[in-house]
């Protein structure tokens, strides 16, 4: 069965400072995805990042970074330098072919405040 | 990036009548859309499976004459919300892949619905 964990359900931090927030995933398939998204007080969620189980390399766009971590099986994702409009919720999520059709099965978010 | 249109973005309706969630992709093909709820301060839960052509699959727990789905074409899914009642207040958010890649699912803006 597949699951996402993410244990921080609310985090503040002082804007400017770096903040890293935690993914952990289960799954039995070998081939599966990782995925993050933001989720701003608008509501929509906005895709941010999706790596694949083969690629472990970590990705750095801008303030943000993502580890990716098989052999814990977790997938990082910090932001540097924090701003104000990085407030929001934060999803992390799976896509695992024992799952035909394909489905994301999110984790609960981490609610994330940068405090001016 | 690819484009789902979802709509309305907020209906209210009155308890006992019935309410309409439209989901379009718009530039690309999905033979899978997913429908997701979401309440207050909580994770994403996923509804169902949204099958063109065929019935859709629902996640355990939910129930399928009150959630009614519908996916005609290769571009529209429709989640109708029978007999509606101030429990079933939520956000609701849908979700589709391109057909043929397993790439990151791209997500409608959201509806906001509230039963009075």
């Amino acid at each position: 069965a597949q699951k996402v964990t993410q244990a921080q359900t609310e985090i503040s931090v002082v804007e400017k400072e770096d903040v890293t927030l935690d993914c952990v995933y289960e799954t039995r398939d070998t081939t599966y995805y990782l995925f993050w998204y933001k989720q701003p007080p608008s509501g929509e969620l906005v895709f941010l990042i999706r790596r694949n189980s083969f690629d472990e390399q970590n990705e750095i766009s801008g303030r943000y970074s993502w580890n990716f971590q098989k052999s814990t099986s977790s997938f990082n994702f910090t932001i540097t330098a924090s701003q104000v409009v990085d407030s929001a919720v934060y999803f992390c999520a799976l896509s695992a072919l024992e799952n035909r059709d394909d489905k994301i099965i999110f984790g609960k978010g981490t609610r994330l405040h940068i405090l001016p | 990036g690819a484009v789902v249109s979802q709509h309305p973005s907020r209906v209210i309706c009155k308890s006992g009548t019935s309410v309409k969630i439209e989901c379009r992709s718009l530039d690309f093909q999905a033979t899978t859309m997913f429908w997701y709820r979401q309440f207050p301060k909580k994770s994403l839960m996923l509804m169902a499976t949204s099958n063109e052509g065929s019935k859709a699959t629902y996640e355990q727990g939910v129930e399928k004459d009150k959630f009614l789905i519908n996916h005609a074409s290769l571009t529209l899914s429709t989640l109708t919300v029978t007999s509606a009642h101030p429990e079933d207040s939520s956000f609701y958010i849908c979700s589709a892949r391109e057909v043929g890649r397993n790439t990151e699912a791209f997500f409608g803006q959201g509806t906001r619905l509230t039963v009075v």
